[in-house]
């Protein structure tokens, strides 16, 4: 079936950067693009930046400029998101979703990244 | 890009029908369709509901309808059921030539 399955929870210090990882199955990954949202604790929802899945197409969110990467690995079928510049703001469960004509129809359990000294 | 903006909650006793706003601006909700609306439970993934203004995904409740007026965008559910008890949140396309959306703020749905 289609899925995204995403990696494990992360601990980072601040000042430190994390990457997680979006391994889709079930569909033609270069047909879609990936977004990454974000969800800090008791807080909504936040859409981070989006990749396309098969060019080295990128567009994030002005907040974040600077300090997110994201990318595309077809060979693998994977979405990676780097953050750098870590800060306790930061800790949130992130997602990866993908898009179809601006909606979100299928998203990955999400990945827990807390930042602490 | 400024969030959208929707009630913080909202609530209904069984087989009551509810509406969720979600308002934006003529940058966003009212120049695209593209309008979805997401149902998230604690502990869980979003789950999209409706997508481009009233599309539903194939295994949504009819119960579940979309609709938009210029700046605003509304979500209803008839039929509230207590498995509706849940956060909503909208979201908009709002890219001039680039992919970008926006989220609204999000509302609870409590069934009484």
């Amino acid at each position: 079936q289609v899925q995204l399955v995403q990696s494990g929870a992360d601990m980072k210090k601040p000042g430190a950067s994390v990457r997680v990882s979006c391994k889709a199955s079930g569909y033609t990954f270069s047909n879609y693009g990936i977004s990454w949202v974000r969800q800090a604790p008791g807080q909504g929802l936040e859409w981070m930046g989006w990749v396309s899945g098969y060019r080295r197409n990128s567009n994030y969110a002005q907040k974040l400029q600077g300090r997110v990467t994201m990318t595309t690995d077809t060979s693998t079928t994977t979405a990676y998101m780097e953050l750098r510049s870590l800060t306790s703001d930061d800790t949130a469960i992130y997602y990866c979703a993908r898009n179809v004509n601006g909606a979100f129809d299928i998203w990955g359990q999400g990945t827990i990244v807390t930042v602490s000294s | 890009q400024s969030a959208l903006t929707q009630p913080a909650s909202v609530s209904g006793s069984p087989g009551q029908s509810i509406t969720i706003s979600c308002t934006g601006t003529s940058s966003d909700v009212g120049s695209f369709n593209l309008v979805s609306w997401y149902q998230q439970h604690p502990g869980k993934a979003p789950q999209v509901m409706i997508y481009e203004v009233n599309k539903r995904p194939s295994g949504v409740s009819n119960r579940f309808s979309g609709s938009k007026s210029g700046n605003t965008a509304s979500l209803t559910i008839s039929g509230l059921q207590d498995e509706d008890e849940a956060h909503y949140y909208c979201c908009s396309y709002g890219g001039s030539g680039s992919f970008h959306v926006v989220f609204g703020g999000g509302t609870k749905l409590t069934v009484l």
